[in-house]
């Protein structure tokens, strides 16, 4: 079982551009969250999807915009990027059923805005 | 909402001593509880889980948290600690309610000194 993974593992982006940081869940999960983490802080919730739809949303802008695939697997999309953007990136997958919130993380990616 | 409050940024220990990190929460519904550990430039890892029953449970690498409803804490520990345990420590909780989304605390740096 590979678990959670995610690509790429770091990022350099200019202010201004897009990115994309792709996920796909640890066998058997339905479930993808996406949680942003800067230095020095814990996670923070972005948004999580479920069936191909988003179910949940955190506290941040419409810059940041996601999407699920039919195989579970998700990306996250970050537009206009600025440098409060740069962040370790994590995805986290769990079953829908009976998962009570139990989540596996991925190694996350590192992105850095200049 | 939820929320969590870790309230210790750092906590240095000599190896062999035992250690506690604190967390408490604040939701107006049952709660989940978590405990992620972090070693440096990696993802979460799940340590232990509160989702009922038992308030007193054991996780990997020795480690064991007991969940205590009237005063909303749910505290980290283990009686020997070793070198390799020097990591940051994340305290989260979810619910039902809110999707089952994590909202986690600041995070303990955890130093073992030799």
């Amino acid at each position: 079982d590979a678990g959670v993974t995610q690509s790429p593992t770091h990022l350099i982006k200019t202010r201004g551009q897009q990115v994309t940081l792709r996920c796909s869940p640890k066998s058997g999960h339905d479930t993808v969250s996406w949680y942003q983490q800067a230095l020095g802080q814990g996670p923070q919730f972005i948004f999580q999807y479920y069936e191909e739809e988003e179910r949940q949303r955190g506290n941040f802008p419409d810059r940041f915009s996601g999407h699920q695939f039919p195989n579970y697997s998700s990306e996250l999309n970050v537009n206009a990027l600025l440098l409060g953007d740069s962040a370790l990136y994590l995805c986290a997958s769990r079953r829908s059923q009976g998962a009570r919130g139990e989540a596996f993380f991925g190694q996350g990616t590192r992105l850095t805005v200049v | 909402a939820q929320s969590v409050t870790q309230l210790d940024s750092q906590v240095p220990v000599f190896e062999e001593a035992p250690v506690e990190l604190r967390c408490n929460y604040s939701s107006s519904v049952s709660v989940y509880l978590f405990w992620y550990v972090q070693y440096p430039n990696q993802g979460l890892q799940l340590l232990l889980k509160y989702l009922s029953g038992s308030t007193l449970v054991k996780g990997i690498n020795g480690f064991e948290a007991e969940f205590n409803k009237s005063q909303t804490s749910f505290h980290l520990r283990k009686p020997s600690v070793h070198i390799s345990d020097t990591a940051e420590y994340f305290c989260a909780v979810s619910s039902s309610n809110a999707g089952n989304m994590l909202t986690f605390g600041g995070g303990t740096r955890l130093m073992v000194k030799p």
